[in-house]
């Protein structure tokens, strides 16, 4: 199975400050990588498919970048409701696998 | 407007079963494969299952191999996760999302349900 780190595991950032997390695989996935955004009580919401697309409602404020085995979310000026988990996850092949989460919060 | 609703959830003892439906509406559902992901209490997200849109093609974690199967019935627009030897460990909210892998497949999920909790306890 392809392995998923992310680092950092949490930060504490304001409202208005540029946020990066990034994402590394165990072995080459190409673009095959996704974001999602988890808040408590809600489902996991898309942010970026195949490494940099902006899904359909999301902010521009979100962006992705990377290929290969190295990924990255950036979060431009931090908004309140950007709180909660971050999941990067493979795609590149059948057995899925997610990383284990970056917690953001706001302060 | 995509739909999605897990139903099936509920206190099972440890080697018992449970089947997990997942109803869709509101899209062409046969053109559309399906993914369960759980979250046990304080974890992250955890792929359990996929199933592809004509149900020809399965894949499981291998946490959950041997013990979980996933079908799906395009006539009720309705996904499967029958659950059986359940561990304690299993014990997770359980989500189901779609995903299109008809072109490009990122295997990005697009839509999710609420979730249905499954807590296996003596």
């Amino acid at each position: 199975d392809i392995q998923m780190t992310q680092s950092p595991s949490s930060l504490s950032a304001s409202v208005g400050d540029t946020v990066t997390i990034t994402c590394r695989a165990s072995q080459t996935i190409s673009t095959s990588l996704n974001w999602y955004q988890h808040k408590p009580g809600e489902a996991p919401n898309l942010l970026i498919y195949a490494a940099s697309s902006l899904q359909s409602g999301v902010p521009s404020r979100f962006s992705g970048s990377g290929s290969g085995t190295d990924f990255t979310l950036t979060i431009s000026s931090l908004q309140p409701e950007d709180f909660g988990t971050y999941y990067c996850q493979q795609g590149y092949n059948a057995l899925v696998t997610f990383g284990p989460g970056t917690k953001l919060d706001i302060k | 407007e995509v739909q999605l609703l897990e139903s099936g959830g509920d206190l099972v003892q440890p080697g018992g079963s449970l089947r997990l439906s997942c109803a869709a509406s509101g899209f062409t559902f046969s053109k559309y494969a399906v993914t369960w992901v759980r979250q046990a209490p304080g974890k992250g997200l955890e792929w359990v299952s996929g199933i592809g849109a004509s149900g020809g093609t399965t894949y499981y974690a291998g946490s959950v191999r041997g013990r979980f199967t996933v079908s799906r019935d395009n006539s009720k627009n309705t996904v499967y996760l029958q659950m059986s030897s359940l561990r304690v460990e299993d014990t997770a909210l359980y989500y189901c999302a779609t995903y299109d892998c008809s072109t490009n497949c990122y295997r990005n999920f697009d839509s999710w349900g609420q979730g249905t909790l499954v807590t296996v306890s003596s």
